[in-house]
């Protein structure tokens, strides 16, 4: 199983501002690719789908660029509940039925007030 | 919302002692996952199951698991012979259809502590 790479920060960011995060991934048969977000403890929490013309829902917009195999998150107008540990995720769709996910490390987001 | 739910949230165990943990995915979903996490790492994959066999499985998921799906809502991870590097965080999850073209539901999670 291939790896999906994160930069693990932590990014410590001021509320208000704009922050983004990029994850890399080896496998190019990849089919499907995520953002979920993990609280500290918690289980991972689906953010959004990450669609090849790109997505956006409310501050969160996603791009996914195949041919250099990277997918970026965008967070608008950051809030202190943002605060959490980013999780880049990766269906490589290998199997014939149901696909375990990659998960990469995580990148760690602090907003700071 | 729906929901996948897991328990026990928490589970102590003596090393080399069988246990199972259990999950009871969403009601109109399909497929199945167990994944884990210890401390520290990132999540990792064990394996999946659909129309009541294992469709995909890890290199981490060796003949001692197994898993079940009992009756209609149940599905279950069973380790037979708890290791020391067993400890970790368990999650199940589910999804409507395969994952290629649907986001996996986890539930909240079973801490499995290996003394």
């Amino acid at each position: 199983r291939k790896e999906v790479e994160q930069d693990p920060g932590p990014f410590n960011v001021p509320e208000g501002a704009t922050v983004a995060f990029n994850c890399t991934y080896s496998n190019s048969a990849s089919q499907s690719f995520f953002w979920y977000r993990q609280d500290c403890r918690k289980e991972p929490k689906l953010l959004m789908s990450v669609y090849s013309s790109g997505n956006e829902d409310g501050r969160f917009t996603a791009q996914l660029n195949r041919a250099s195999q990277y997918i970026s998150l965008l967070i608008r107008d950051s809030k202190l509940s943002d605060s959490a540990t980013y999780l880049c995720v990766v269906n490589i769709g290998s199997g014939g039925g149901a696909d375990g996910l990659t998960f990469g490390k995580g990148t760690h987001l602090i907003i700071q007030p | 919302e729906p929901e996948v739910t897991q328990t026990p949230s928490h589970q102590v165990t003596q090393m080399g002692q069988e246990v199972i943990l259990r999950c009871v995915p969403i009601s109109n979903h399909l497929y199945f996952y167990w994944y884990r996490q210890i401390l520290g790492q990132k999540v990792e994959f064990l394996v999946s199951f659909y129309n009541n066999e294992i469709s995909e499985k890890s290199e981490i998921f060796d003949d001692q698991f197994s898993v079940e799906r009992p009756d209609g809502s149940n599905f279950t991870l069973k380790i037979r012979s708890t290791k020391l590097e067993d400890s970790a965080m368990y999650f199940c999850a589910s999804s409507e259809d395969r994952a290629f073209n649907q986001p996996q539901h986890f539930g909240d999670g079973t801490r499995l502590s290996i003394l």
